[in-house]
């Protein structure tokens, strides 16, 4: 079992759908939850960041984590053509090894005019 | 202020041959780490610098090697080039290693 499993998609929504992109784990020591936006043959671009669970809301962008259920989401509102990306969820350990990212295999976007 | 740069942008290399990818962190940043992102794969870990010590390693073979200066720029080193080095190299800069790391557009690199 991979330590982060994310549907790869493709998922294809139209212009201002509300999209839910999501993410499980394996690892209980994830303390540090990430979500990236990728456009193609560029670098990730760091869109959310939350320690441990709870809410985090920045502009359209709303990330969960739920570390009962070892599950975190990210829900994008009013969606725009240029959020057609690949959204990647990263995660780290609190403590020794929290050196490392450890990401999902990234779920590729389209939002449609 | 300037992000993450990363060069070359991109590179063509011969199996068996040696490749030096050089990254700058963002200005006050001390780690800098590296991943190798393949074609429909999320990026995978192979380094972590702070303050020039590494801190961690990723299962990768010894064939890749890296190391940070005194100004916290990297470079990563991979000798005898397989096929299988082709990817896109990522370099990321956090201001201690455990808090945001930040990307750049990374080194996409062919391997023939």
């Amino acid at each position: 079992q991979k330590e982060v499993e994310q549907d790869p998609g493709p998922l294809s929504v139209p212009e201002g759908a509300i999209v839910s992109l999501n993410c499980t784990y394996s690892n209980s020591a994830f303390q540090y939850f990430m979500w990236y936006r990728q456009y193609s043959r560029k670098g990730p671009e760091l869109l959310m960041y939350t320690y441990s669970s709870g809410n985090k809301e920045d502009g359209r962008f709303t990330a969960q984590v739920d570390k009962s259920s070892k599950y975190i989401s990210l829900f994008i509102r009013d969606s725009q053509p240029s959020d057609s990306a690949t959204y990647l969820c990263a995660m780290s350990n609190s403590g020794g090894s929290n050196y490392k990212l450890t990401f999902g295999k990234g779920t590729l976007l389209t939002v449609n005019p | 202020d300037a992000g993450v740069t990363q060069s070359p942008t991109h590179l063509i290399k011969t199996r068996g041959q040696h490749v030096t990818l050089r990254c700058s962190p963002i200005s006050g940043h001390k780690s800098v780490s590296w991943y190798q992102q393949v074609l429909g794969q999320g990026p995978q870990f192979i380094f972590q610098y702070y303050e020039k010590e590494e801190r961690g390693r990723g299962n990768f073979p010894d064939r890749f090697s890296a190391r940070q200066f005194p100004n916290y720029s990297s470079e990563l080193n991979v000798n005898a080039l397989l096929l299988g080095d082709s990817a896109l190299y990522l370099c990321a800069s956090s201001l201690t290693g455990i808090t945001e790391a930040f990307f750049g557009q990374g080194t996409r690199l062919t391997v023939v």
